[in-house]
């Protein structure tokens, strides 16, 4: 899988958009860019995916440049539970047919002031 | 049945103990996944299973192994632990190619959290 690199950590007040870098110089062709998130103590959450196309959701959008080195999430209207740390990761999405697991990366602690 | 079920929540075992850590899924999905995290790490990739068969061992030590039963159950063994063997241990699952509208995503369960005295 294709390296990515994220910001340690960010702070965003409780009801602004946040915006969370992640930049994937590497990134292949055939590869997708998954955002996922853990809040403290649960499992990691999907929360969207895109090609070359922006992409929105009920959770998020998903900015894309296109040269397809650079994504940015945006959650519209964060809250207090959006506090959490965001893994961007690159992979296709099918991998000869089989499973290959996500390779997480350090991700964005991602810190909503109240 | 979106969910990814894994019992137990919490369990302290001594070096000795055997233990095992259950996984269950109802999604339908036949890939499934046994990750590790250590305090304030990313998750790091154990095993992976594919149609029942183990598919990837990432160089886990033998003294955690790995069984899937059917395709709704995954077990994690665990015999002759240390204590930095001590983590949260998430299972996972997901859909294989061929099986319908496939966007890659993986279903997290919400992880057994392991402590080794």
């Amino acid at each position: 899988d294709a390296k990515t690199t994220q910001p340690p950590s960010m702070d965003c007040a409780e009801g602004r958009a946040a915006n969370l870098p992640c930049n994937h110089s590497t990134i292949s062709g055939n590869e997708y860019v998954y955002w996922y998130r853990q809040i403290h103590s649960q499992g990691p959450q999907y929360i969207i995916h895109g090609l070359k196309n922006n992409e929105t959701n009920e959770m998020a959008s998903l900015i894309i440049t296109e040269d397809r080195k650079s994504s940015t999430l945006i959650l519209p209207h964060a809250t207090l539970r959006d506090t959490a740390v965001y893994y961007c990761i690159v992979r296709p999405r099918f991998s000869g047919g089989g499973a290959d697991g996500l390779t997480f990366g350090k991700g964005t602690h991602l810190i909503i002031q109240p | 049945d979106t969910e990814v079920t894994q019992t137990p929540k919490h369990l302290v075992m001594g070096m000795t103990n055997k233990k095992s850590l259950k996984c269950e899924q109802h999604m339908g999905h036949r890939a499934m996944y046994w990750y590790k995290q250590k305090a304030k790490k990313p998750p790091e990739l154990m095993f992976v299973y594919s149609y029942e068969k183990l598919s990837i061992n990432e160089s886990v030590p033998s003294r955690f192994s790995p069984e899937c039963p059917n395709s709704s159950l995954l077990n994690l063994h665990l015999h002759a632990l240390q204590p930095e063997d001590s983590a949260l241990y998430l299972c996972a699952s997901s859909l294989l190619l061929g099986q319908g509208a496939n966007t890659g995503e993986l279903f997290f369960g919400e992880g057994s959290r392991l402590t080794v005295l």
